[in-house]
């Protein structure tokens, strides 16, 4: 079982819709949660991070975590076609820097 | 302020060669991470330095190694290459070491081992 685990999709949306990227992760001692996009051969780029229970809204981005069920979520309202790449979630844990990723999910937004 | 910067952007070597990876952090960042992304594998850690101190270290083999300077500069070293070698090395900085402290990337380098 991999430590961080998303939905491979791809996702499609529609322009102007909310897309909703889940991850769950298995390591309880996981203490922060980062939501990363990556475009088609460029490298990550870091949009939200999230430390404690509840949701954190960044303009068009909300991330919500709930460490009792191991579950991160990102949402993003008023999708764009701009927004359509691949979303990753990584957790780390203990002290350490190391992220963990999932595989990712892609997202399209269409016209 | 500049972002991360990772030298070269690509490069090609052929099996059993060596290879070194430059990569220079954000501005007073002083905690520099390097991952390895492959198709199947998906964005994997290969080590983080802080302060010249290897703090972390992944599962790879010992080919794999790195270095940090006092400038925070870190390089990493892969030597008797394989063919699945073969990835986009991805360097991240961070302002300080830490489970909370956030990670950003720099543009990689695709190796390619032929």
């Amino acid at each position: 079982q991999k430590e961080v685990e998303q939905n491979s999709g791809p996702l499609s949306v529609p322009e102007g819709a909310i897309a909703s990227l889940n991850c769950t992760y298995s390591d309880r001692g996981s203490q922060s949660f980062f939501w990363y996009r990556q475009y088609s051969g460029k490298s990550p780029e870091l949009i939200m991070s999230i430390y404690s229970n509840g949701d954190k809204e960044d303009g068009r981005f909300t991330a919500q975590l709930n460490k009792a069920s191991q579950y991160v979520s990102l949402l993003i309202r008023d999708s764009q076609p701009s927004d359509s790449a691949t979303y990753l979630c990584a957790g780390a844990t203990g002290t350490a820097s190391k992220l963990t990723f999932g595989t990712g999910t892609r997202l399209q937004v269409t016209l | 302020k500049a972002g991360v910067t990772q030298t070269p952007r690509y490069l090609i070597k052929t099996r059993g060669q060596q290879v070194t990876l430059s990569c220079s952090p954000i501005s007073g960042h002083r905690s520099v991470s390097w991952y390895q992304q492959t198709p199947g594998q998906g964005l994997q850690f290969l080590f983080e330095y802080f302060s010249e101190t290897q703090r972390n270290k992944g599962n790879f083999p010992g080919r794999f190694s790195g270095r940090q300077f006092s400038n925070s500069r870190s390089e990493m070293n892969v030597s008797t290459l394989e063919l699945g070698d073969s990835a986009l090395y991805l360097c991240a900085s961070s302002f300080l070491a830490g489970v909370s402290n956030e990670q950003f990337f720099g543009p990689g380098t695709r190796l390619t081992v032929l």
